[in-house]
């Protein structure tokens, strides 16, 4: 079956120091991974995406995630965190069989000053 | 601005009243979608329209009908509201042409059934 893990409910990071939000994949076929944030009260924004090419994908507000085939991995990373990084992060796979979204639950990002 | 517009954003309602969330969008995107957020388990699909005229039933469709009124506007119907369907409930568009999708949620729409 086509999943998305996301294994951490929440992350702690001081101010001005990298962060890593984890995610694994499960897929059939060639895998199309997102990251999405939500910050509170709002809906779900694009961050950035892995479709082909360099396994580094920059995205928005100098968030940056890392695809590893073998790994079956695509870990959303910063190198230096901002208190208003402080939010819901979600990752999802592309399901090969119906072209839907899978969404993993959700990481809350807590960078404390 | 372009984009996706959920009403209502609050909602409580007593259980077994009837209640529809609307939906649109003017994107012009072919597909929309139905979500509810609950704690610890992310967003989950109760039905999606990958184009006007079609709908089908997502992950957690029990309880729920909806209706792809047109290409712009998706509602989603709960007929006898009951507790468990206390969440928060997402609206969102796609066009899955796009390389990226273009996936673009709505602000939300918070229930309580009480």
């Amino acid at each position: 079956a086509q999943s998305v893990a996301q294994p951490e409910d929440q992350v702690n990071v001081a101010e001005g120091n990298p962060l890593t939000v984890k995610c694994t994949y499960s897929v059939s076929g060639n895998p199309y991974l997102f990251w999405y944030v939500q910050y509170p009260n709002r809906g779900l924004q694009f961050l950035l995406k892995y479709i082909t090419g360099d396994n580094l994908v920059k995205g928005s507000y100098g968030f940056e995630a890392e695809f590893n085939k073998s790994q079956t991995s695509f870990h959303l990373k910063k190198p230096s965190a901002l208190v208003s990084d402080s939010a819901l992060y979600f990752c999802a796979v592309r399901d090969n069989s119906n072209y839907q979204l899978i969404w993993g639950a959700g990481t809350k990002l807590i960078i404390k000053p | 601005n372009a984009g996706v517009t959920q009403t209502p954003k609050f909602q409580v309602l007593k259980t077994g009243q009837s209640m529809t969330l609307q939906c649109a969008q003017d994107m012009n995107h072919n597909s929309m979608y139905w979500y509810r957020q609950d704690p610890g388990m992310g967003l989950r699909l109760i039905y999606y329209s990958a184009s006007e005229g079609t709908t089908d039933k997502g992950e957690v469709p029990n309880g729920y009908n909806v209706s792809r009124l047109n290409k712009r506007e998706f509602s989603l119907r709960l007929e006898s509201a009951a507790p468990s369907q206390t969440s928060v409930y997402f609206c969102a568009s796609s066009d899955l042409s796009r390389v990226d999708y273009g996936y673009t949620f709505g602000s939300g729409t918070r229930l309580t059934v009480v």
